[in-house]
């Protein structure tokens, strides 16, 4: 199966701006979905399709895919948005299954 | 408003058969494109998906679990119904529902509280 393949830490300094990637070769064929989890919380939707927000999302998130790698952007990070960060996507390899990243610790220094 | 809501016993013995409950509302399973899936997530590590069910009673499964792993639904109840087999430690974790709207790919836009489910004898 496909793999996604997240750094497991980034760090950014407040009020600048963050990418967080996703590689994949089903990312060639899938958008990514983000999510943002928080300690002790269950994941939240932040971007999905070409570049969707859910309703609530602030707009200061973003996503983006080039080839094999998605990117979520952060512009203007704040505070709260220190979490960690998933990616996930269909397999690519033909087979119906669904695959998520290692996660992406972000701090906001 | 979409809610899910996990059940289940929060703890088990090695070898038991865990059986876990996924109970919905704001959504129908009936409905065309509709989805709900499961996730894990180990103390301190990553998510890892589980297993999917579609309106039309398609099921897929994780592969390195698919022998352990059997999803079904309950339309008229609007349950998700997840049994693990032959459990161990290593499957301690919190296991999540989630509704997937199945839009340019596999979205889970809504969570489950989640339910940790401790493996020990």
């Amino acid at each position: 199966s496909s793999e996604l393949t997240q750094d497991p830490a980034v760090s950014v300094a407040l009020g600048q701006t963050v990418r967080i990637t996703c590689q994949g070769d089903s990312l060639r064929s899938y958008y990514a979905s983000w999510y943002q989890q928080k300690p002790g919380q269950a994941p939240v939707l932040v971007i999905y399709g070409k570049n969707n927000r859910p309703s609530g999302i602030p707009d200061r998130f973003s996503g983006s895919s080039s080839g094999n790698t998605a990117s979520l952007t952060i512009t203007g990070a704040q505070a709260e948005d220190e979490a960690d960060y998933y990616c996930n996507s269909r397999d690519s390899s033909g087979n119906p299954w669904v695959v998520f990243g290692g996660g992406t610790k972000l701090t906001v220094l | 408003q979409i809610t899910l809501k996990e059940s289940g016993p929060t703890l088990v013995k090695p070898t038991q058969t865990l059986t876990l409950t996924c109970t919905f509302s704001g959504f129908s399973l009936s409905t065309s494109g509709v989805g709900v899936g499961w996730i894990r997530q180990p103390p301190g590590k990553a998510l890892e998906w589980l297993a999917l069910i579609y309106w039309d009673d398609d099921k897929r499964y994780s592969p390195s679990l698919k022998s352990r792993l059997t999803i079904t639904k309950d339309t008229s109840k609007n349950q998700v119904v997840l049994t693990m087999t032959n459990m161990d430690p290593v499957d301690t974790a919190t296991y999540y529902c989630a509704h997937d709207r199945a839009v340019a790919g596999t979205v889970f836009d809504y969570w489950g509280q989640g339910t940790l489910v401790t493996v020990s004898s």
